[in-house]
C-alpha cells in the first residue's frame, strides 16, 4: 500500500465553521506533512509531524491546528477561517528520520472558504 | 525570497523529442533534489531524485543533472510523451535532521502530439 488518503476531497465552509482535514497513511512512514497549495503556486510547508510530535511549525496562523492521534493519522482543524485560506491542502509523508527521502502526497482536499 | 525557482513557467515541446526543465536555488545547504509531476486535482506525484553527492540520476525515461557549483539541476524527458503533460515541480531539502523540503514554482509542460 502506497497511498495517502486525504478526505473530504472538497469542503465548503463558512467563516464560522469547525472543520476538519483527514489524513491516513499505512506505509509505516514516521513523518507527516501539511502543505497549503494556491493556484499557479508551489506548495508551501505548514506542519511537520515526526514520531507523532509536532516537528515544524511554519508560522501558521492558529485557525490552522494539526493533530497526529497515532503514527497513521493526521489532521488538520479548520476555524474562524478566512476566505483567503481557500487553497489544495496537501498531505504528505516520508519514510526517513531526516530530510533524505521521497514524499508521497495524497491527492489532496480542495478548501472552500465563503 | 524563493530559495528554488523554476525560471520557465511553461514549456511545450513536441512527441519523441526531448524536454529539458531546470531548476536553481540559492542554498548552498541543499544536498537533496527531487522532482515531481503534478496533474490538476491530484497530489504531486514523485519522479526522480538526486543527492548532492551524485551529479547525474537516470531511472528510465527520466534523468536528472546536477550542477552543484551553479546550484543548478535540470531534468531531461526522453522521448517526451503526451501523458507527461503536466506541471513539474522540482524540491530541495537541506541537512539531514531537518524535514523541510522547498519546492519550486513550477513549470507546465505540454507535450504536442
Amino acid at each position: 500500500d502506497t497511498e495517502v488518503t486525504q478526505t473530504p476531497k472538497h469542503l465548503v465552509m463558512g467563516m464560522t465553521n469547525k472543520k476538519s482535514l483527514k489524513c491516513e497513511q499505512h506505509m509505516g512512514h514516521r513523518a507527516m506533512y501539511w502543505y497549503k497549495q494556491k493556484a499557479k503556486k508551489p506548495p508551501e510547508l505548514m506542519f511537520v509531524y515526526s514520531y507523532e510530535k509536532l516537528s515544524i511549525n511554519e508560522s501558521v496562523p492558529s485557525r490552522f491546528s494539526p493533530e497526529c492521534p497515532n503514527s497513521s493519522l493526521l489532521n488538520l482543524h479548520l476555524h474562524a477561517l478566512q476566505p483567503e485560506d481557500s487553497a489544495l491542502y496537501l498531505c504528505a509523508s516520508s519514510t526517513s528520520g531526516g530530510a533524505i527521502g521521497e514524499l508521497f502526497f495524497g491527492e489532496g482536499s480542495r478548501l472552500t472558504v465563503l | 525570497d524563493q530559495q528554488v525557482k523554476q525560471n520557465s513557467p511553461s514549456l511545450s515541446v513536441q512527441e519523441g523529442r526531448i524536454s529539458i526543465l531546470n531548476c536553481d536555488y540559492t542554498n548552498s545547504m541543499f544536498d537533496y533534489f527531487l522532482w515531481y509531476k503534478k496533474y490538476p486535482a491530484e497530489g504531486p506525484t514523485f519522479l526522480i531524485s538526486i543527492s548532492s553527492i551524485k551529479d547525474k540520476n537516470e531511472d528510465g525515461r527520466f534523468t536528472v543533472f546536477l550542477n552543484k557549483s551553479a546550484k543548478h539541476l535540470s531534468l531531461h524527458i526522453v522521448p517526451s510523451q503526451p501523458g507527461d503533460s503536466a506541471v513539474y515541480f522540482c524540491a530541495a531539502s537541506g541537512a539531514s535532521g531537518t524535514y523541510k523540503y522547498i519546492f519550486g514554482t513550477g513549470t507546465r509542460l505540454k507535450v504536442l502530439a
